[in-house]
């Protein structure tokens, strides 16, 4: 059956670094997201990518966030310098047609420790 | 705006007990509503949906879940607990108002004991 992967699996980086979190989503989905789950808090979303471009996003992804399909697989999150509280597990989603009742299929997550 | 509200962060069963995790939603339109489940160091697995069709919906593992309006509420149920359903589940709204973002509740771990 086919998933959604991200690599790497656990991220440690300094304050100020960039970081890129990497998603492979299906392959026949159009839409794709990224998600994040601060420790004991909800998950929360962060942005919805369709057609090679930002479609929706929340309060939280301000600018030190952009994402990218750098080529016909990937789909990734890069933050341009790390604060503390960007330490959380991210999720990277995908789903197969834009209808709000199509499924999201997660990825096991990046687990993104700021130090 | 849409918010989910999940009623007890921690729920303990025995095993071959019923399981009622509760999820009450609040949405100005018309909801559709997801139950999905995280192993432990896994990602989000869909359990259910409810996308206005009928509002009893089955899903994987013997759950279901039931929609009701008057109530505002998702609740999922399981008549028999299983060792293998220990992990947290989060319930889940969106609609048709163009968003494409899930708004999650904030979970709930079942714990079953043998």
């Amino acid at each position: 059956e086919p998933e959604v992967t991200q690599t790497p699996s656990h991220q440690v980086t300094q304050m100020g670094q960039e970081v890129i979190l990497r998603c492979v989503p299906i392959s026949n989905h159009l839409y794709f997201y990224w998600y994040r789950q601060i420790l004991g808090q909800k998950v929360e979303f962060l942005v919805s990518f369709y057609n090679n471009e930002i479609s929706e996003k929340s309060e939280i992804f301000d600018d030190q966030f952009s994402v990218e399909r750098p080529d016909g697989s990937n789909f990734t999150l890069k933050i341009r310098s790390t604060k503390l509280e960007d330490s959380a597990m991210y999720f990277c989603a995908s789903s197969r047609n834009r209808e709000p009742f199509y499924e999201q299929y997660f990825g096991p997550g990046t687990r993104l420790t700021v130090t | 705006a849409q918010s989910v509200t999940q009623l007890g962060s921690h729920v303990s069963v025995s095993e071959g007990a019923l399981v009622l995790l509760r999820c009450n939603y609040s949405s100005s339109v018309p909801p559709y509503l997801f139950w999905y489940v995280q192993y432990p160091n896994q990602g989000l697995q869909l359990l259910l949906k409810y996308t206005s069709a009928a509002t009893l919906v089955k899903g994987i593992n013997g759950f279901e879940a039931e929609f009701k309006k008057s109530e505002t509420s998702f609740h999922l149920t399981k008549p028999s607990a299983h060792m293998s359903d220990a992990a947290e589940y989060f319930c889940a709204v969106t609609s048709d108002t163009g968003r494409r973002a899930l708004t999650f509740g904030s979970g709930t771990r079942l714990q079953v004991q043998p």
